[in-house]
This record gives structure tokens, C-alpha cells and sequence, in this order.
């Protein structure tokens, strides 16, 4: 089945420690995202890429580093200089080679971060 | 920067209730507009989406939208809201410009329908 897969559902890590939330996409999608969900905030959009070995900062990307090394994956670091992160975390891609090429995003599940 | 405005964050409607979500974008060039649900517990899910044509839209599950673009809106219509449709939904906008595609989300709107 084609889709996106995060992993792990649920991640809990002590304060002050890196971690490292998977996206893997078999879409053949050339961009990927990373957002972070939180109460009363909806999404916010934390990195992009548009094609492999190229990515851009989103509104708050403060705190989080990202690679993206293949097509199919774009991983995200969590560092101890994200002040506050405890969150929902969201990957999607989309086909967007072109700007002329209408775009869907699709989600994967989600993995749910809590620092202790 | 580029922004999506959704005003209502909480709505509390009665079944058989007319539901209308407000959206608004500030892009003035190309874009193409989304309205993603995500039901308790589950993943984001695309309800409707716009891109060209007719403005309005029908999507999943009864839902519409209205794409009209002097008001820079892509408000979320259902004529008779019921139990199910318990849940938070978002408004996206595609801003398709020099910089490439950029997914925005607006803040989202939690909707409770009442038995």
C-alpha cells in the first residue's frame, strides 16, 4: 500500500536529549513536511523540502534540524534547544516539481513526543 | 507573510444544525484551498479540496465549500450537521508562487455536535 509511515507512535525522551521522529513516504512524492500540532494552534509548519538534499525553514524551526538524504525519507531532530518539545508531531508530502502541478498533502499517523 | 484565518476556533452545534467554518487567506496571487477533518484519534484526512473551475465545491460526507475570491474566503458548508461529525477541522491553502508549493494550515476549528 502506498502512504506515509511515521515512526514511533508514541516517543518519550528525558529532557535535555536529542531524538529523532521517522517520515518515510513510497508516494514517489518529491516534497515533505514536518509539522508540530498543538491545542488551540492547529499546525505549524516546522521544515520543508521540495527535493532531495534540499530543504527550507518553516514558521518555527527553531530548536529542530532535519535531513533529506533520500526521496522516500526526511527525518526530524528534535534538539535540547527546542524550548518546548512536547507535542504532536506530523509528516506529509506532496508531488510538487512543478508550481504549475495542483497539490494534495497526505499525512502520515503522527507521533506523539513527550519530554520528561 | 502568507496566512490562513480560521475565526472560529469552537463550535457546539445541535444535530439536524446548519454548520458554516470560516476561512480566509491573504495571498492575492494563485492558490489552492483544502479543508483537511481529523476525527478523534485519527490521522488528518482531506475532506475537499479546490483548485480550479467551479468554486463550489462538494466534498465527502455532505460537506461543501465556497471558493470566492474577492473575499480571499473558503468558508466550510453542511447543510445538517450530525454526531459524527465531532471533530477538528483545518483549512489549508497551496500558495503557488516564485518560491514553489508551501502547504499553509489555519488554526483550526473544533467542532462538537450535541446528540
Amino acid at each position: 500500500d502506498g502512504g506515509i509511515t511515521q515512526s514511533p507512535k508514541y516517543l518519550f525522551r528525558k529532557e535535555g536529549q536529542n531524538v529523532t521522529l521517522s517520515c518515510e513516504q513510497n508516494l514517489n512524492h518529491d516534497a515533505m513536511y514536518w509539522y508540530r500540532q498543538d491545542p488551540g494552534q492547529g499546525l505549524r509548519l516546522i521544515y520543508y523540502s521540495q527535493i532531495v538534499n534540499d530543504f527550507q525553514k518553516g514558521d518555527i524551526a527553531e530548536g529542530y534540524s532535519v535531513s533529506r538524504e533520500k526521496k522516500e525519507s526526511f527525518p526530524l531532530t528534535v534538539t535540547s534547544a527546542q524550548k518546548n518539545p512536547t507535542a504532536f508531531y506530523l509528516c506529509a508530502s506532496s508531488i510538487s516539481h512543478s508550481i504549475f502541478m495542483n497539490t494534495e498533502a497526505f499525512f502520515g499517523q503522527g507521533t506523539r513526543l513527550t519530554v520528561v | 507573510a502568507q496566512s490562513v484565518s480560521q475565526h472560529n476556533h469552537h463550535v457546539i452545534l445541535s444535530e439536524a444544525a446548519s454548520l458554516e467554518l470560516g476561512c480566509n487567506y491573504s495571498y492575492g496571487g494563485t492558490v489552492n484551498l483544502f479543508w483537511y477533518v481529523q476525527y478523534p484519534g485519527q490521522h488528518l484526512q482531506l475532506l475537499l479540496k479546490y483548485f480550479s473551475g467551479d468554486p463550489l465545491v462538494k466534498g465527502i460526507k455532505g460537506f461543501e465549500a465556497e471558493f470566492i475570491k474577492s473575499k480571499f474566503s473558503f468558508n466550510l458548508r453542511k447543510p445538517s450537521v450530525q454526531w459524527s461529525d465531532t471533530a477538528e477541522y483545518f483549512c489549508a491553502v497551496n500558495y503557488v508562487g516564485n518560491a514553489g508549493n508551501m502547504l499553509t494550515f489555519g488554526g483550526g476549528t473544533r467542532l462538537m455536535v450535541k446528540p
